[in-house]
């Protein structure tokens, strides 16, 4: 079956410090790709990054970064220093055959 | 330089009524999805159109949800005797052709159903 599980519903954390967005899966299939997503309180979804199952680098993006581990089936998430501008909704991904959101994990960064 | 634009953004019916939303993608792209997102929860997956090829409709929630999508163009998401469950924001999303693609998403049709 197809799962994507953000434990995390709501995260509070006072600007500047890291915060780190859990994402856990669950697919039968191989050959799979994983995405995160950012919801802004403005509403509109904006794509953040993608990885497919055949590539654990980790990728490093300004103060985002991301860690890809099979072993565990997982795909979180950091954000390092966080701003006000980043609070907002993130929605982790899955597509096999199909596609499926995760719940999202609402992170609110204290000024 | 238009993204994914959705029509309209709000709507506000009766119980009973039929709605139609419309989604119009991003020109040359093949892929084009529906979502729902109901008040502070995830995307609900409704259905996704791929080219010529005929539609993944397992998302949808019941016979009264149903979606038609003219060759790579425009779609339209269609709600017969809408509930009051069926109040969300209804989400739609374009996409290059091939499952790695990353998804490009309107601003939503926010549907209210008194």
């Amino acid at each position: 079956a197809q799962k994507v599980t953000q434990a995390q519903t709501e995260i509070s954390v006072v600007e500047k410090e890291d915060v780190t967005l859990d994402c856990v899966y669950e697919t039968r299939d191989t050959t799979y790709y994983l995405f995160w997503y950012k919801q802004p309180p403005s509403g509109e979804l904006v794509f953040l990054i993608r990885r497919n199952s055949f590539d654990e680098q980790n990728e490093i993006s300004g103060r985002y970064s991301w860690n890809f581990q099979k072993s565990t089936s997982s795909f979180n998430f950091t954000i390092t220093a966080s701003q006000v501008v980043d609070s907002a909704v993130y929605f982790c991904a899955l597509r096999d055959d199909k596609i499926i959101f995760g719940k999202g994990t609402r992170l609110h960064i204290l000024p | 330089g238009a993204g994914v634009s959705q029509s309209p953004s709000n709507k506000v019916t009766e119980k009973g009524k039929d709605v139609e939303l419309r989604c119009d993608p991003i020109s040359g792209h093949t892929a084009l999805y529906w979502y729902r997102q109901r008040l502070g929860q995830g995307l609900e997956f409704l259905i996704y159109f791929q080219g010529n090829s005929a539609p993944d409709k397992s998302g949808l929630p019941s016979d009264r949800f149903s979606a038609e999508r003219t060759g790579e163009s425009v779609s339209t998401l269609t709600i017969q005797r809408t509930q009051q469950e069926d109040s969300a924001v209804y989400l739609c999303a374009s996409s290059l052709g091939g499952s790695h693609q990353p998804q490009h998403f309107g601003d939503g049709t926010r549907l209210s159903i008194l």
